[in-house]
Formats: structure tokens, C-alpha cells, sequence
């Protein structure tokens, strides 16, 4: 099946724990992105990676980590700096990040991650 | 940045309703798409929209680029149909990032 997997589905973490949420992309995309969603509110932008080896900054970026060292591949880390980090995490990809107006981009099913 | 308001909020419908759902953003914008979130979590692509019309079974979208809305239609509604409809733009320029709305929650009761 071609698609974006997320994995765990769910995720704790304790005080001072670095997690590292995984996405995999069998598309053969070139973009992709992290998002964070709170109860009831929209998607916000973490990070994001146009190509291999290149990434830059969302929104609201402060105590994530990323690596994009694969195409099919762009793992996020909560750091410890993150105090809030619950919240469904949602990965997506695009054909390509360069082209904006081929942009559309398809997403994951999520990680749901919680603070123990 | 760019805003982006959806209304309404929230939305109840008996099945079998017709719905319309607003999508208005602050500046001209390269791309934007509707997305349907289900209740667990999963978001569906809708329509990829910038300009023009376009129809998918009981579902359609416009989007009037000059005057800076999109809006969803949804016919007939079912109760498969509940769950968050988000609206999201990515602005003219190059940025790259879809800013998203805080999207309507749409409840379709039987």
C-alpha cells in the first residue's frame, strides 16, 4: 500500500524524555512536514524539509527536532525543552515543495502523545 | 502571516441537509485545499481548489480567488459526514507552508 505511516499511534513520555515520533513515505515525495494539533484548534507547523538533508523551521518549532537523511523518512524528537508537548502529532508529504502550485499535500494518521 | 477564518464553528444537521461551510483568508494565496478530519484524527483530502469550481459526488467547492473565500458544499449530508472540516492555504510567493484554519466541526444526527 502507498502511503504516510506514523508510528507509535500512542506515545508517553516522562518528565525530561526526549521521544522521537517516526513517519515513513513510501510516495516518493519530496516534501515533508510536521504538525502539532491541540484539542480543538487547527494544524501548526513545526518543521518542515523540501529535499534530503534540508530543513527549516514552522511556526513553533522550539523543543522539536528533526533529521531528514532519507527521502522516505523524517523522524520528529520532543525534546525535554518542549514543556507541553501533549498533542496529536500528524505527519504529511507533498510530490514536491518547490513547485507551490503542485503542493497538495497528504497526511498520516497521527501520533497521539501524552505527558506521564 | 496570513489568517484564515472558517465559519461557522459548529454545525448540527439532521441527515439528509444541505450545508455550506465559509473559508476566508487575509491575502492572495498559490493553494488551497479542504480537508475532512474524521473522529479518529485522520485527515482526508477534499478538494485541491486555488480558483474555479469542482464537484466530488455530494460534495463541491468554489473558490473566489479576487475576493479571497473558498466555500464547501456538502448535499445530502450523511451521518459519515460528521467530524472537523478544515480549510487551508498556502500564500502567494513561494512560502511552502499551508496555514491552516481552526476548522468546523460538523455533527450530522440521523
Amino acid at each position: 500500500d502507498g502511503g504516510i505511516t506514523q508510528s507509535p499511534k500512542y506515545l508517553f513520555r516522562k518528565e525530561g524524555q526526549n521521544v522521537t515520533l517516526s513517519c515513513e513515505q513510501n510516495l516518493n515525495h519530496d516534501a515533508m512536514y510536521w504538525y502539532r494539533q491541540d484539542p480543538g484548534q487547527g494544524l501548526r507547523l513545526i518543521y518542515y524539509s523540501q529535499i534530503v538533508n534540508d530543513f527549516q523551521k514552522g511556526d513553533i518549532a522550539e523543543g522539536y527536532s528533526v533529521s531528514r537523511e532519507k527521502k522516505e523518512s523524517f523522524p520528529l524528537t520532543v525534546t525535554s525543552a518542549q514543556k507541553n508537548p501533549t498533542a496529536f502529532y500528524l505527519c504529511a508529504s507533498s510530490i514536491t515543495g518547490r513547485i507551490v502550485a503542485k503542493n497538495i499535500q497528504y497526511f498520516g494518521a497521527g501520533t497521539r502523545l501524552s505527558v506521564l | 502571516g496570513i489568517q484564515v477564518e472558517q465559519s461557522p464553528p459548529d454545525l448540527i444537521l439532521q441527515e439528509g441537509a444541505n450545508s455550506t461551510l465559509r473559508c476566508n483568508f487575509s491575502d492572495s494565496v498559490n493553494n488551497l485545499q479542504w480537508f475532512h478530519q474524521n473522529p479518529w484524527g485522520q485527515l482526508i483530502n477534499l478538494f485541491y481548489i486555488p480558483s474555479g469550481t469542482k464537484q466530488n459526488g455530494r460534495l463541491s467547492a468554489t473558490t473566489v480567488a479576487t475576493e479571497r473565500y473558498s466555500l464547501l458544499y456538502i448535499s445530502s449530508s450523511q451521518t459519515t459526514d460528521s467530524g472537523v472540516y478544515f480549510c487551508a492555504v498556502e500564500l502567494q510567493g513561494g512560502s511552502e507552508k499551508l496555514v491552516f484554519g481552526k476548522g468546523t466541526k460538523l455533527t450530522v444526527n440521523p
